[in-house]
């Protein structure tokens, strides 16, 4: 089975300043995706950039961009220019190309603070 | 642009009680899913649901559940007899298909008594 790890609970970032949040993820498979998901309080979760495994370009949206190292498993997302807008709860996720079904898995999640 | 929507944004119960949790997906999106988050505890997959039928469901979707689509357009998850350690908050999810983006509704938070 798949798992996704998320070892930072809590990260603070002054406005417009960059900020990376880490995630480590554990498979078998060689294709797949990877999301990063934003929560914020209002609670619904909104997708912020995907990641195919046979793409060896990092994708970037706007202000976001990952670095998406295969080999080590890892998935950082960075917020460039952060807004207070930015402010919530980060989620990583996994869905596997491989296996039959579409289910995220998800790691613990990351706590943003914007600081003005 | 439309949304997934989620009735009752809370729903307190008593412990044993049923209770069903409504979705209205997106009206082009044929794939849904339920997923939970327990307070402080990842968001885990329950079940994916496609052309009336289930798709995949989780160690976590017991006999205790289960899903439908009654009228065409509500997607709803029935908890038969609830247990306290059901509180929590349970989310829809939409796609168009299997590799497509899934959207999510606002959740219902669900407490049990």
């Amino acid at each position: 089975a798949q798992t996704v790890t998320q070892s930072q609970p809590e990260m603070s970032v002054q406005e417009a300043e960059t900020v990376t949040l880490s995630c480590t993820y554990d498979t078998s498979e060689s294709d797949y995706y990877l999301f990063w998901y934003k929560q914020p309080p209002s609670r619904q979760m909104i997708l912020v950039i995907r990641q195919e495994a046979y793409k060896q370009q990092n994708a970037t949206e706007n202000r976001f961009s990952v670095n998406f190292q295969k080999a080590a498993k890892s998935f950082s997302l960075k917020i460039s220019d952060s807004q207070l807008g930015d402010a919530a709860m980060y989620f990583c996720a996994y869905r596997s190309v491989e296996t039959s079904g579409s289910r995220l898995t998800f790691g613990e999640g990351t706590q943003l603070t914007v600081n003005p | 642009e439309p949304e997934v929507t989620q009735t009752p944004s809370h729903q307190v119960t008593q412990m044993g009680q049923e209770v069903i949790l409504r979705c209205v997906p997106i009206s082009n999106h044929l794939y849904f899913y339920w997923y939970r988050q327990i307070l402080g505890q990842k968001v885990e997959f329950l079940v994916s649901f496609y052309n009336n039928e289930i798709s995949e469901k989780s160690e976590i979707f017991d006999d205790q559940f289960s899903v439908e689509r009654p009228d065409g357009s509500n997607f709803t998850l029935k908890i038969r007899s609830t247990k306290l350690e059901d509180s929590a908050m349970y989310f829809c999810a939409a796609s168009r298909g299997t590799y497509n983006e899934q959207f999510f509704g606002p959740g219902t938070r669900l407490t049990v008594l």
